[in-house]
């Protein structure tokens, strides 16, 4: 089973901090991404990535950056918390460019508190 | 206006009943559609594929109409254990897929 593993399922952080959320699977995938999820607005593309270096801005990009240094790991950035970002977040991994690609497996989320 | 909209209910049916929900879509390049679902406090996970000619999966069928521009789930024989979120979501072509906010469903015993 492929795996993704969020480093951190609860985080509480103030206003203004720095935050780092990480993100790895296990199963050799080139594409991977980060969405946040919230109430009412279902899950909204912040970043992605289709191989190591690379990244792509979703559709909420602004308030966060991205790190792809390795295959396996893909982590998400917030340089100056804000109450704003108080959600869900989801990081995904897919396969390939073909139908695999369409499959993303997700991990289990990290809920961001910032207060 | 939303890429994708999906009605977010929440639909309440009784066991053995016949549900079906409706999705549409704005971006007519949309290349591929998908339902997954995604259960309570958990992360979403792949149902479906939904490809032109309809699909059966079980007691799930899915329908695309590309000319309306909307894709449908249809749950035959409600169980309890279909209670969940039930996502749209499409490939529009730009190697990330684009969500809809999810319809829930509740099956009552």
């Amino acid at each position: 089973d492929v795996k993704v593993t969020q480093s951190s399922r609860y985080l509480v952080k103030r206003t203004g901090e720095k935050v780092f959320l990480e993100c790895v699977q296990d199963m050799d995938h080139e594409n991977m991404f980060w969405y946040r999820q919230d109430p009412g607005l279902g899950l909204r593309l912040i970043y992605f990535s289709y191989d190591v270096k690379m990244k792509e801005k979703g559709d909420i990009p602004e308030g966060y950056s991205v790190s792809r240094e390795k295959k396996e790991r893909f982590s998400l950035i917030l340089e100056s918390a804000s109450t704003n970002q108080t959600s869900m977040y989801l990081c995904a991994s897919s396969g390939g460019t073909g139908g695999g690609a369409n499959v993303l497996t997700f991990g289990a989320g990290s809920r961001l508190t910032v207060l | 206006r939303k890429e994708v909209e999906q009605d977010p209910g929440p639909f309440n049916v009784p066991e053995g009943a016949t549900v079906a929900f409706n999705c549409t879509y704005s971006n007519s390049a949309s290349q591929s559609f998908f339902w997954y679902r995604q259960d309570c406090r958990k992360e979403p996970k792949l149902l479906m594929s939904v490809y032109s000619s309809g699909n059966e999966d079980g007691r799930f069928t899915a329908q695309l109409n590309r000319a309306s521009q909307y894709i449908s789930l249809l749950i035959r024989d409600s169980k309890l254990s279909d209670s969940a979120t039930y996502l749209c979501v499409l490939d529009t072509g730009r190697r990330a897929l684009t969500f809809g906010s999810g319809t829930r469903l509740q099956v009552q015993p």
